[in-house]
């Protein structure tokens, strides 16, 4: 079993649409990341959290540390939108910059 | 400030050659993660670098190497290339390691 499951591993909306990508963990973490991969490979980071919740524009993610789950919201869905999203966590005691990440959600936002 | 930097981008190698990649992180961070995503396998942890020791590294075998320079910037190097060594090689940098970590394009490795 994978350490960071992502769930779904597709997902196609319309424009408008709200969107939740979800991600479980099963080790001790120090932190959570959302990623963000386009087509050609560049990866950029969304949040990083801990503990609540955190905004960015449409963007909004949540971690429950007790449950071991985060949750990633996309509002108002654009095409724009549409990449990898990738789920990773820095594992609790290890060094912090050895990221564990989950297989990625794949979304695809329909004009 | 400038992003972090990788060179080169795309690289065409033959079985048993030998590779080195680069990374130049942002100015003022100390800390350089390598990774590997193939299709595969996903992204996976190669080494970090810190302050130019090696932190921490991943379930990788010997061939796979890297280094930190005395400016932060990192290299790593694959020794007689495989094919399944071919991948997007990504780096990262932050500012100790433990907060958020800035990528790199990748340098696209196809082995032949």
């Amino acid at each position: 079993k994978n350490e960071v499951e992502q769930s779904p591993q597709n997902l196609t909306a319309q424009e408008g649409e709200f969107i939740t990508i979800n991600c479980s963990y099963s080790v001790g973490i120090s932190a959570l990341h959302w990623l963000q991969q386009h087509p050609g490979g560049g990866i950029v980071s969304l949040f990083m959290l801990s503990s609540g919740k955190k905004k960015h524009g449409r963007l909004i993610a949540t971690i429950n540390i007790q449950e071991k789950h985060s949750s990633l919201h996309i509002t108002a869905s654009h095409p724009r939108d549409s990449a990898v999203y990738i789920c990773a966590v820095s594992n609790y005691g290890g060094s912090q910059g050895n990221l564990i990440f989950g297989k990625g959600t794949k979304l695809s936002v329909k004009p | 400030k400038a992003g972090v930097t990788q060179t080169p981008r795309y690289l065409i190698k033959t079985r048993g050659q030998q590779v080195t990649l680069s990374c130049s992180p942002i100015s003022g961070h100390r800390s350089v993660s390598w990774y590997q995503q193939t299709p595969g396998q996903g992204l996976q942890f190669l080494f970090e670098y810190f302050s130019e020791t090696q932190r921490n590294k991943g379930n990788f075998p010997g061939r796979f190497s890297g280094r930190q320079f005395s400016n932060s910037r990192s290299e790593m190097n694959v020794s007689t290339l495989e094919l399944g060594d071919s991948a997007l090689y990504l780096c990262a940098s932050s500012a100790s390691g433990g907060g958020e970590q800035f990528f790199g394009p990748g340098t696209r490795l196809t082995v032949l």
